[in-house]
C-alpha cells in the first residue's frame, strides 16, 4: 500500500535554533517528493521538490534530503523564526496508468518560540 | 499572474442541504484538483480534473462530485451534507512542468 509517514507529528522549538523533519514513504512508482508548508487556515506552499536523481534541495533556510533507496527524505529547517510556525506536508508523486498520482503525509506541526 | 482562487472562503451549513465551491486555477493552467482536509485525517484526494474530463478520483461517497469548464474554473458539489464533512477544502492546479501543484486558499465549510 502506497503510504507517506511524518515524523514527529509535532514539534516545539525556540527561535534561532535548527529542527529536521522526517517523512517515510513506501509509494511506488516513485517520480517525485515535495515538501510543502502550510499556514494555519491557509492552502499549503511548495518549498522543495525532489526527483529520483536529487539528494538535496535548498530554498533559503529550507534544505530537503532525499535517499531513493530507504525512502527517506528530511527537511532541515536553519535558524528557525517565528514565521516558521506552520504544518510540513510531505507529498510523494508517482506515475501510475499515464497519470500522476499524489500521496499526501499527514504533516508535521511545528512551533517556533520567541 | 494570480494564483489559485477559491469562493467562498468561508460556508456554513446545515445537515442535509447541498454546497457548490468554486475554483479558478491560475492563468494556463489546466488541471484541477480538490482535495478535504480535516485534522484527523490530513489531505484527502477528491478527484482530479483536465480539459473538463475527470482524469482522476479519489475514495469518496457519491455525494462528493464535481466537474471542470472550458475555461478550466471546476466547481465541486457536495450534496446531503453530513457533520463529518466540515473540513478545508482545498483546489490545486498543475503547473506548466506537469508536476507542480499550486493550491489555493482554501473554502472552510462547517455543516451544523
Amino acid at each position: 500500500k502506497n503510504q507517506v509517514e511524518q515524523s514527529p507529528q509535532s514539534l516545539i522549538i525556540l527561535e534561532g535554533k535548527n529542527c529536521t523533519l522526517q517523512c517515510n514513504y513506501t509509494v511506488s512508482p516513485f517520480s517525485n517528493l515535495r515538501w510543502y508548508k502550510q499556514d494555519t487556515g491557509r492552502g499549503p506552499v511548495s518549498l522543495t521538490i525532489m526527483t529520483f536523481s536529487e539528494n538535496t534541495k535548498s530554498n533559503g533556510r529550507y534544505t530537503a534530503t532525499l535517499d531513493a533507496d530507504t525512502k527517506q527524505s528530511s527537511l532541515h529547517i536553519t535558524a528557525s523564526q517565528l514565521s516558521d510556525s506552520a504544518s510540513y506536508i510531505c507529498v510523494v508523486g508517482g506515475i501510475t496508468s499515464g497519470t500522476y498520482k499524489y500521496i499526501f503525509g499527514t504533516g508535521t506541526r511545528l512551533k517556533v518560540l520567541a | 499572474k494570480a494564483g489559485v482562487t477559491q469562493t467562498p472562503r468561508y460556508l456554513i451549513k446545515t445537515r442535509g442541504q447541498q454546497v457548490t465551491l468554486s475554483c479558478s486555477p491560475i492563468s494556463g493552467h489546466r488541471s484541477v484538483s480538490w482535495y478535504q482536509q480535516t485534522p484527523g485525517q490530513g489531505l484527502q484526494f477528491l478527484f482530479e480534473y483536465f480539459s473538463e474530463t475527470q482524469r482522476n478520483k479519489g475514495n469518496f461517497p457519491g455525494r462528493f462530485s464535481g466537474r471542470q469548464f472550458s475555461n478550466s474554473r471546476s466547481e465541486m458539489n457536495v450534496s446531503t451534507l453530513e457533520l463529518g464533512d466540515s473540513a478545508l477544502y482545498l483546489c490545486a492546479s498543475r503547473g506548466q512542468d506537469g508536476e507542480t501543484q499550486y493550491f489555493g486558499p482554501g473554502t472552510r465549510l462547517l455543516v451544523l
